[in-house]
């Protein structure tokens, strides 16, 4: 099946710090990657969603000066936690879908684990 | 916004039991899918079903679709210690193309 590389796997920084997190999609082209946030023993919540070559679009509530995101190729897009706060401590994941489909099923990264001092 | 609501939250069965949870919706779907996620890990998709399919089967797993009351179930025979995990139901709203929308998610333990 299509493997979606997440990394870190996990990361600890003090606050004030940015973070980078990267996701690519090793064995297939992703024009589409969604990045979401899931806090201990909840839902994953979308944060935004990602398209090659252009702006990433953001959910309501979450703040696109905080969490910047890059996509700048088919397989590779990036999740910037700037100047973190503790409460920005979470499981970050990304997931991607193949180019050509447009609904089905999304393949995901195994997460980063973001802890802010 | 979150549409997908799953019930039981939690469920401890024995192995060897079937495991049945289940998923509310509240929009139109193109399809609904069903995801399980180990602690600490990232998603693992299990098995889709379209609209207007009503009953699809992969394995051990059987999820069946009822579009008229918006809800899904998945049922997983003969549960196995290694089946603990938490799943996830997860729509994709019509039309399709849009993102998926997680539920809430049924944490399964499986006792030995």
């Amino acid at each position: 099946g299509a493997v979606v590389s997440q990394h870190p796997s996990w990361v600890i920084c003090k606050s004030g710090t940015s973070v980078k997190i990267e996701c690519r999609s090793l064995d297939f082209q992703a024009t589409t990657m969604f990045w979401y946030r899931q806090f201990p023993k909840q839902s994953l919540m979308l944060m935004a969603t990602s398209n090659e070559g252009s702006k990433a679009t953001y959910e309501q509530g979450v703040e696109k000066d905080k969490f910047l995101i890059n996509h700048a190729s088919l397989t590779l897009s990036t999740l910037t936690v700037t100047s973190a706060h503790p409460e920005d401590s979470s499981f970050y994941i990304c997931s991607a879908r193949s180019v050509g489909r447009v609904a089905g099923e999304l393949f995901f990264g195994e997460g980063s684990r973001l802890t802010v001092l | 916004s979150q549409q997908g609501e799953e019930d039981p939250q939690a469920l401890s069965i024995q192995e060897g039991e079937n495991a049945t949870m289940n998923c509310s919706y509240k929009t139109s779907i193109n399809n609904l899918q069903w995801y399980r996620q180990n602690s600490g890990r990232g998603l693992v998709h299990l098995i889709l079903i379209r609209s207007n399919e009503r009953e699809k089967h992969s394995g051990r797993l059987r999820v069946t679709l009822d579009t008229s009351k918006k809800s899904s179930s998945l049922l997983i025979t003969a549960s196995r210690a290694a089946d603990t995990a938490s799943y996830f139901c997860a729509t994709d709203p019509y039309p399709s193309g849009s993102r998926l929308t997680f539920g809430e998610g049924t944490q399964l333990t499986v006792n030995p």
